[in-house]
């Protein structure tokens, strides 16, 4: 049981856009902010967002992060069939004094 | 440029420990917390704990206390992670990454495979 909570799995078909969501609590979203990696099959992680929406040099604009409350979001606009991955939230908890990560979302581009 | 790179796969039997180096280059090392995270086979990410190379200082997540040690080598940039008494579901793929402010993730090591089997 994750501390963060995506949904299982997303899909979309080229060109769409797909959100997918992060729910945290006033531990860890709430007062911290959430970063978004991406990782493909047999590979590390990736960094995608940090700081809730910030992009590192290299990603494109296509993918965005934002966050309201105790909830993240990441939005991949375009979508695009290498955008076939999956894709973890996480984010501090100071309550656990400890990163806390989201189960994962799979994102199908159909 | 930056590079993470960690000891190779390990088999171990039950009740063993796991030893995984993570050695470093293109950045000052002491300036990073280095972060483990793992992840078991068709399972999602897990953090481990940190270490700050400058201090020597931990934190570990409550899961792993009393049988993980994470431990740093200013003089050759590497950090090391023990976990004792492995059992069945430490299975998994160990990564160690870069803290970057702000709490990002910005470079990881290429993982390391310990597998546990009797």
């Amino acid at each position: 049981q994750s501390v963060l909570t995506q949904p299982p799995s997303a899909s979309g078909t080229p060109g769409q856009r797909v959100i997918i969501s992060c729910s945290g609590s006033d531990s860890n979203i709430g007062i911290n902010t959430a970063n978004w990696y991406q990782q493909l099959p047999g590979t590390a992680p990736k960094l995608l967002i940090y700081r809730n929406n910030q992009r590192p040099s290299g990603v494109p604009d296509r993918f965005s992060g934002s966050k309201s409350g105790t909830s993240a979001s990441l939005a991949i606009s375009g979508l695009q069939s290498e955008d076939e991955a999956d894709y973890y939230c996480a984010a501090w908890d100071d309550g656990l004094t400890g990163v806390v990560f989201g189960g994962g979302t799979k994102l199908t581009v159909i | 440029q930056v590079q993470m790179v960690q000891s190779g796969a390990e088999m171990k039997k039950p009740g063993a420990s796991l030893n995984v180096s993570c050695k470093t280059s293109g950045f000052p090392f002491t300036g990073y917390h280095i972060h483990w995270i793992r992840q078991a086979p068709g399972q999602g990410l897990e953090w481990l704990g940190r270490i700050s190379p400058n201090s020597g200082d931990t934190d570990y997540s409550q899961k792993f206390q009393g049988r993980i040690t994470m431990t740093r080598d200013t003089s050759i940039s590497t950090a090391y992670v023990e976990l004792t008494r492995l059992g069945f579901d430490d299975t998994a793929v160990y990564y160690c990454t870069r803290d970057s402010p702000a709490g990002r993730f910005d470079h990881w090591g290429q993982g390391t495979l310990v597998a546990v089997s009797s």
